[in-house]
């Protein structure tokens, strides 16, 4: 299960940080997505690119903050977050920007004091 | 927008039972509906999908099925193991905008040896 990578697997970060999260996937797909795994709650799609393109922003604080130079690499950098963000952040990719079937890393768990 | 339940939030079974797990959908115009197995410590899997111009499918000891007149599809298990243990979720979503992609809220599923 080395098709979509994910660094950190684990971090923790005080409210005044600057830290990145780093997902990769050596797949050849031409989508990836940043997801939100909180805690007895439904996954929330955070972002999502297409060919290296922004499609969707679902309303997520600036805090929070994509970056994705290539098909094969996505960035999430976060800054001056809270509490109530730490959860399980997941990278996911697919073939294309449609319905096709997504494969998930491993995820960082995120805790922020 | 979309809103899928899923039920139950815990299920515990014997070796070798059966167990089912259900989810329900808003929306009518979703049509892609998948089932995804996140193991502790890891991303979320995808076990198997079904679309909406099919009823049924299964694949070994899964099936799924889908009922669109009621807008609920169910995900059965034969024959538990053990390492069937984990965490389940269900997804539905429209067409090809990723702006409708949502999931459950996940069944933990344990199997009692």
């Amino acid at each position: 299960e080395t098709g979509v990578t994910q660094t950190p697997r684990h971090l923790v970060m005080g409210m005044t940080n600057k830290k990145s999260l780093k997902c990769e996937q050596h797949l050849g797909h031409n989508a990836m997505y940043w997801y939100k795994q909180s805690a007895k709650k439904p996954l929330e799609l955070m972002f999502v690119y297409s060919l290296e393109e922004r499609v969707e922003n679902n309303s997520v604080p600036s805090r929070f903050s994509p970056e994705c130079p290539n098909s094969s690499h996505l960035f999430l950098h976060l800054h001056t977050l809270q509490p109530e963000d730490s959860a399980l952040y997941l990278c996911a990719s697919s073939q294309e920007f449609s319905t096709d079937t997504q494969y998930f890393g491993p995820g960082t768990r995120l805790t922020v004091l | 927008g979309e809103n899928v339940e899923q039920h139950p939030s815990t299920l515990s079974v014997q070796e070798g039972d059966s167990a089912v797990i259900k989810c329900t959908y808003s929306d009518s115009a979703s049509n892609y509906f998948p089932w995804y197995k996140q193991e502790l410590g890891k991303g979320p899997q995808l076990i198997i999908d079904i679309r909406s111009n099919v009823g049924e499918k299964k694949d070994q000891r899964i099936a799924v099925t889908l009922n669109k007149t009621a807008k609920h599809f169910s995900l059965h298990i034969t024959e538990t193991q053990p390492e069937d243990s984990a965490v389940y979720f269900c997804a539905a979503s429209i067409g090809d905008n990723f702006n409708k992609f949502y999931f459950g809220s996940g069944t933990k599923l344990n199997v009692k040896p």
